[in-house]
């Protein structure tokens, strides 16, 4: 069974660091791995998706990472803005052949200072 | 955008009731899904669909039935509401057709309350 965990659970940083969230997941057999963003009281918003064949995506001052043979993914967020603080998800999928169905991990909760 | 519409958003309901949350989708997409959220639980996924009529179980369908009679709408219902039915449930649609990235998008998510 697959299982996706995510440390730090929460993290509060000032407002300009730059910052590393961490998704660790226990079978490697994964199509692709998504990086979600979740306002308090709101749905989830697709951040990044990195496909199995690739080691890295960016988008603006994000960046992912991959490591399958290791089962770890990273989120870069450079100079954080208070903007930034939500809760970050991270989400393996294991492809077409079982649905498309992806496993969450619990989340970090971001906090940016001003 | 991807043209997903949750109803109702809020809904507050007492144990033994039935409870329909419907899923409305606008861009014909195959895959949908419906998870719901817990603290200390993350997202859990209790039932998808991969086509008109065609439904499997997620990890947590227990109390759980679901619906698709037309490829817009995915409808999850709760024959007998729980108060451990209560939560925020949220669905999905898998964007692109076979073979695409694969990526999903959420919805808003319904709150669901059983006194």
């Amino acid at each position: 069974k697959q299982e996706v965990t995510q440390i730090p659970a929460a993290l509060s940083v000032p407002e300009g660091e730059n910052l590393v969230l961490n998704c660790s997941f226990t079978d490697s057999a994964i199509y692709n791995l998504q990086w979600f963003r979740q306002d308090p009281g709101k749905g989830l918003t697709s951040l990044l998706l990195i496909q199995s064949s690739q080691r890295e995506q960016t988008s603006g001052r994000l960046n992912a990472s991959l490591d399958k043979s290791s089962g770890r993914s990273t989120l870069y967020i450079a100079a954080s803005q208070p903007g930034d603080s939500a809760t970050y998800l991270c989400a393996v999928n294991r492809g077409e052949t079982s649905g498309s169905r992806l496993t969450f991990g619990e989340g970090t909760q971001l906090t940016v200072n001003p | 955008d991807a043209g997903i519409t949750q109803s109702p958003r809020h809904k507050v309901t007492e144990t033994g009731t039935p409870v329909t949350l419907r899923c409305h989708q606008t861009e014909n997409h195959r895959y949908m899904y419906w998870y719901r959220q817990d603290p200390g639980h993350g997202l859990r996924l209790i039932h998808y669909s991969y086509g008109v009529k065609d439904t499997d179980k997620g990890e947590v369908s227990d109390g759980y039935s679901v619906s698709r009679s037309k490829t817009e709408d995915f409808l999850l219902t709760l024959e007998s509401a729980t108060s451990s039915q209560t939560s925020v449930y949220f669905c999905a649609i898998r964007g692109g057709n076979t073979g695409s990235t694969g990526e999903l998008f959420f919805g808003e998510g319904s709150r669901l309350t059983v006194l």
